[in-house]
């Protein structure tokens, strides 16, 4: 069945640093990659979107990438921020009906 | 801005109560889905719709319903609560065109069954 892992573990960092979070997929050939925020007691937010035909992908101090060889993607925060604090999902499309499957999210909290 | 709301962000039932959590998003939106999000276990899917009148059953139909009766309105309905219902319910909207999937979510619903 498909399979889609996150890192369930809480990522620390000092501001400034880089975090980066990793979404592992199996058993699924994905078109493209979805990223999410979710802040606590909220909804996800959509981030940004990578397709299988793309290495990378950059919005701001967000960068993506999407290796289909490994079945992983790379979620990168630069020059983070307290306020980059909250929990990451990814998200992998398409599935029938338009369906995306999610992974379970990593915390991220980032200190001063 | 697009906009997905539901009716309530915090909602306490007792067991056995019929409960209807409301959907609506302003974005002319034919996709339509309903989650539900635990720790640990993140968001499963319950129903999802892609027209009016239409439903298709997610990964965790078992003790709920849904209803579509209008395009931006998908209702949840759980015929007779029971304790492990206790949730966070998220809804959600995407448009097909859009080729993307990237879908929408409301603020979600707490809901807790005593």
């Amino acid at each position: 069945s498909q399979k889609i892992e996150q890192n369930s573990e809480a990522l620390n960092i000092q501001e400034g640093k880089t975090a980066t979070l990793t979404c592992n997929y199996t058993n699924y050939s994905p078109a493209y990659l979805q990223w999410y925020r979710q802040d606590p007691g909220r909804g996800p937010v959509f981030l940004l979107l990578i397709r299988e035909n793309e290495k990378e992908k950059r919005k701001e101090r967000l960068k993506v990438t999407f290796d289909t060889t490994l079945k992983q993607s790379l979620f990168h925060i630069t020059a983070s921020q307290p306020a980059d604090s909250a929990t990451y999902l990814c998200a992998l499309g398409p599935g029938g009906g338009n369906k995306l499957t999610f992974g379970t999210g990593t915390q991220l909290k980032v200190e001063l | 801005d697009v906009k997905v709301t539901q009716s309530s962000r915090y909602l306490v039932k007792r067991t056995g109560e019929k409960v209807f959590l409301e959907c609506v998003q302003d974005m002319d939106h034919e996709n339509m889905f309903w989650y539900r999000q635990d720790p640990g276990l993140g968001l499963r899917l319950i129903y999802f719709s892609y027209d009016v009148k239409m439903k298709e059953k997610g990964d965790i139909p078992e003790g709920y319903s849904v209803s579509r009766e209008k395009k931006e309105r998908f209702s949840l309905i759980l015929e007779s609560a029971s304790t492990n219902q206790t949730s966070m319910y998220l809804c959600a909207s995407s448009s097909p065109s859009g080729l993307t999937d990237t879908q929408y979510f409301g603020p979600g619903t707490r809901l807790t069954v005593l």
